[in-house]
């Protein structure tokens, strides 16, 4: 069973559009919400991470917006380009623990 | 930056047989995990290590067997290979100093093909 649901499944956005993908968990000891990026046949590279103390994090077009009472997380990037065409993954983990995946987005920046 | 190294990055293997997966974590790096990644899936943790002890099990099948060694790296064994094992592997490593961030940095993955 999924621990943390994402979605959508896939999503397409024009260059220079902002792409969101959601999130959501149900267990409370999750502290750690990470968004990973995948290329294909490559290893997830870590972009973004928070913990639940913080609302919201920036990181370049990158930022997560965390909604701890409605237990929501989700990641917007903006000015999107086509090399951010990937899948991308949420996560969450408490302490030191595995990381416990979405099932993932498939974004795809047309030109 | 120093990343993640696993080796080989490729294998093919013949059912029933055995496999060996190598993995180096990031230097000064103290835990290791593995992860299983199937075609269009997330990756499902498979066990992890901390300072060379077992800290945590996933669904990680009876036929699989890991260590972690005085210098850090992981082996991650694979007897009487089924088709199903047939996946990337992934080892990711992470610092218990980074206080409490869990920042796992993965490898580029071993692609396992059991015929």
């Amino acid at each position: 069973q999924q621990q943390v649901k994402q979605s959508p499944q896939s999503l397409i956005v024009q260059k220079g559009g902002i792409s969101i993908i959601n999130c959501a968990y149900e267990n409370t000891a999750f502290d750690y919400f990470p968004w990973y990026q995948q290329f294909p046949g490559k290893g997830p590279a870590l972009l973004i991470a928070i913990r639940p103390d913080v609302s919201e994090k920036k990181e370049g077009r990158f930022t997560i917006s965390f909604n701890k009472s409605a237990k929501q997380f989700s990641l917007h990037i903006m000015d999107s380009q086509p090399g951010d065409s990937a899948t991308y993954f949420c996560a969450a983990s408490y302490s030191w623990g595995k990381l416990q995946f979405g099932a993932g987005t498939q974004v795809v920046v047309t030109p | 930056a120093a990343g993640v190294i696993q080796s080989p990055r490729h294998l093919i293997k013949e059912k029933r047989e055995t496999a060996t997966l190598k993995c180096y974590p990031i230097p000064r790096h103290d835990t290791v995990y593995w992860y299983q990644q199937g075609p269009g899936q997330d990756p499902q943790f498979l066990i992890s290590f901390y300072e060379k002890m077992q800290s945590d099990k996933g669904s990680i099948p009876d036929r699989f067997s890991a260590q972690q060694f005085s210098d850090y790296h992981s082996e991650l064994n694979m007897s009487s290979l089924e088709l199903g094992d047939s996946a990337l592997y992934f080892c990711a490593s992470s610092s218990r100093f980074d206080r409490g961030r869990n920042e796992q940095y993965f490898g580029p993955g071993t692609r396992l093909t059991v015929t």
